[in-house]
């Protein structure tokens, strides 16, 4: 199976400060057309976990421009420009390329 | 809306089977792939399997073939997982999620639903 892992695995942040978090994957997500198989989710607390990137830098509907994915072959990061107090949780990231197979994610709380 | 929400949860002795059902609306359930991941309380996720539009390819996480089985009835919108054999690792938060097509990508899961809980314990 194919390994992500996430960095840090806590990340306190200050509302209005950018933040940043990390994924790596075991093997190579990128695929021949130029399209990278790994996606991002947000889990609020008590909630349900909600897609928030697909193919590593595409934004899923209704998320804010405040978020942006980057990232190509086994390196991938997510950053959010200007944090607010909504985007408390824990977020995961996910490659579909194999048996799907999810990080241990990047619990953001604020400072 | 687009709405899936699982039930059939509870808690359940060890060795017992299970199944668990995720009703869909607001979409065309039969034209989407389903997924089933799981939570134990706390932790983090792991997905279980997935199913085809029609039911005719199913998928399973290597961990935990032979003991689940994925199905659906299109004519009832919903989705179904059998659980057997089960052990007291299989305590978890079980969802259901669609498999979305975007622009020739299927690899996102996507709308989720707000799961339901399988506590396995005598």
């Amino acid at each position: 199976d194919i390994v992500m892992t996430q960095s840090p695995v806590s990340l306190p942040v200050t509302p209005g400060e950018p933040a940043s978090m990390s994924c790596r994957s075991s093997q190579s997500l990128l695929q021949s057309n130029g399209d990278n198989y790994l996606n991002w989710y947000l889990q609020k607390p008590g909630q349900s976990p909600q897609l928030l990137m697909y193919l590593g830098s595409n934004r899923a509907s209704g998320v804010p421009d405040r978020f942006s994915g980057s990232g190509s072959g086994t390196n991938f990061t997510l950053k959010i420009s200007r944090v607010e107090a909504a985007d408390v949780g824990v977020y995961y990231c996910m490659q579909p390329l194999q048996t799907p197979t999810f990080g241990g994610g990047t619990k953001v709380d604020i400072k | 809306q687009v709405q899936v929400v699982e039930s059939g949860g509870g808690v359940v002795q060890p060795g017992r089977s299970l199944r668990l059902s995720c009703a869909a609306s607001g979409f065309t359930f039969s034209l989407y792939g389903m997924h089933w991941v799981r939570q134990v309380p706390g932790k983090g996720l792991e997905w279980v399997g997935v199913i085809s539009y029609d039911g005719s390819k199913k998928y399973y996480a290597d961990s935990l073939k032979g003991r689940f089985t994925i199905s659906r009835d299109n004519s009832k919108n919903t989705l179904y997982l059998q659980i057997n054999s089960l052990r007291v690792e299989d305590t978890a938060v079980y969802y259901c999620a669609i498999a979305p097509n975007y622009s020739g990508y299927d690899g996102a899961i996507d709308y989720w639903g707000q799961g339901t809980l399988v506590t396995v314990s005598s």
